[in-house]
């Protein structure tokens, strides 16, 4: 099993609709991330969490809120979606024990489109 | 704010040759981490390799090193004996707090 579940992987919806993408760990990390990938432009952080109460807004996050329902999961909200929105989206996790030295555990994205 | 540079697009390289990816970040940090990561057509993002900025010697994860100029602000990915599996978007990341991204580089393996 996945360490990082992102659910749905894949999703098409359209203009003006409310979305929740949804990321679960089981690697017992405290700290969360939504990122967006755009070609070309590389991995964007969207939200971070370092603990259940604790949200933190990223470089882009206009049109975008986070709910951290627990330690071990994160979800990310449009609450009306746009075209440009269209993107790949990854969750990611990391431990604060030793915070600079951990790399970024990843999900295996979620590819949404709004058309 | 965090800057990481990627030039050089897409990079093509012949099977069992070296191609060498190049990445420059802006930072007034002393104490930081860099990594790449490899993103193949899954989209899974993989890391490969990291690097401490306090550590002189290179890291190196068998065919994968690093050449890590802290002065210079450079951090290359040289990948030796490629293969077709490496065929992939590589991604130079910088990190402090947060993890802050290149654009990527695209690697294509010739047979």
């Amino acid at each position: 099993d996945a360490d990082v579940t992102q659910t749905p992987r894949n999703r098409i919806t359209k203009t003006g609709k409310r979305i929740m993408l949804e990321c679960s760990q089981t690697k017992g990390h405290d700290r969360m991330y939504w990122y967006r990938q755009d070609p070309g432009l590389g991995l964007r952080l969207i939200y971070y969490s370092f603990d259940v109460k604790d949200i933190n807004k990223g470089e882009i996050s206009d049109g975008y809120s986070v709910s951290r329902q627990a330690q071990a999961k994160f979800s990310l909200s449009l609450e009306s979606a746009i075209p440009n929105q269209t993107a790949l989206y990854f969750c990611a996790t990391s431990d604060s024990g030793t915070s600079t030295r951990q790399p970024q555990h990843f999900g295996d994205g979620t590819r949404l489109s709004i058309l | 704010a965090q800057t990481v540079t990627q030039s050089q697009p897409e990079m093509s390289v012949q099977e069992a040759e070296t191609v060498t990816l190049s990445c420059t970040y802006d930072t007034s940090e002393s104490d930081y981490y860099l990594f790449w990561y490899k993103q193949p057509p899954s989209r899974q993002m993989i890391l490969v390799i990291r690097q401490e900025a306090y550590k002189q010697q290179n890291a190196t994860e068998n065919r994968f090193s690093v050449n890590f100029q802290k002065a210079a602000k450079s951090f290359s990915l040289k990948i030796s004996d490629s293969q077709l599996g490496d065929a992939a978007m590589y991604f130079c990341a910088y990190r402090t707090n947060r993890l802050a991204f290149g654009k990527g580089n695209q690697v294509v393996v010739i047979p």
